[in-house]
């Protein structure tokens, strides 16, 4: 089971630009949340996917979307980027039956 | 709102057994959870409480009271590896839905 999969690993955007990070969910899992992690900080909650809808946001702006595929990967787009957008951000599965959050590597976003 | 507290830093030595607390004001409450992150990595699940007491797991134990708003992670005979951040995580809704995490307890374990 290769858990839950980022990509990729790490970005380097200018400000301004957009960008989409990508992930796959566990094997088994239909809903995925993704999160910002800044440093020294704790995971930040931007949304949550199921069954290709978003079904919770945090308190994150529009700039902010997302979107969940029939086989239940996921995306998180980012426009407009602002230097404080720089952070790691983490993907986490679920499925609505198991109490366990799995987290992918993250992705690590610099924006200049 | 939402708020989650746990200290900042905490150090200790191999072998010794460091308790590390965690306070939360939630609107709602469906479980806690407990997880480690090592510098540049993913967090890792180590506990979950959903009702009063103490759950324990090999070296890690956790506990909950949902009266007092109030847990801890209790971590016995410490090892250097175990130097990491620990996030307390508030699962505010129904199942399935948004971990609210706090800052983060940084553990430095020395020998």
């Amino acid at each position: 089971d290769a858990g839950v999969t980022q990509s990729p690993t790490h970005l380097i955007k200018t400000r301004g630009q957009q960008v989409t990070l990508r992930c796959s969910p566990k094997s088994g899992h239909d809903t995925v949340s993704w999160y910002q992690q800044a440093l020294g900080q704790g995971p930040q909650f931007i949304f949550q996917y199921y069954e290709e809808e978003e079904r919770q946001r945090g308190n994150f702006p529009d700039r902010f979307s997302g979107h969940q595929f029939p086989n239940y990967s996921s995306e998180l787009n980012v426009n407009a980027l602002l230097l404080g957008d720089s952070a790691l951000y983490l993907c986490a599965s679920n499925d609505d039956t198991n109490t366990e959050a799995f987290f992918g590597q993250g992705t690590r976003l610099t924006v200049v | 709102g939402q708020n989650i507290d746990q200290p900042t830093e905490m150090t200790a030595t191999e072998g010794a057994i460091v308790q590390i607390n965690c306070t939360y004001q939630t609107s709602g409450f469906n479980g806690l959870f407990w997880y480690q992150q090592h510098a540049g990595e993913a967090p890792t699940f180590l506990s979950y409480n959903v009702l009063d007491g103490l759950e324990e797991k090999g070296r890690f134990s956790s506990f909950l009271s949902r009266s007092k708003g109030y847990s801890y992670l209790l971590l016995k005979e410490l090892q250097m590896k175990d130097s990491a951040s620990y996030l307390c995580a508030v699962r505010a809704d129904q199942a399935g839905t948004a971990l609210i995490f706090g800052k983060g307890t940084t553990l430095s374990v020395s020998s």
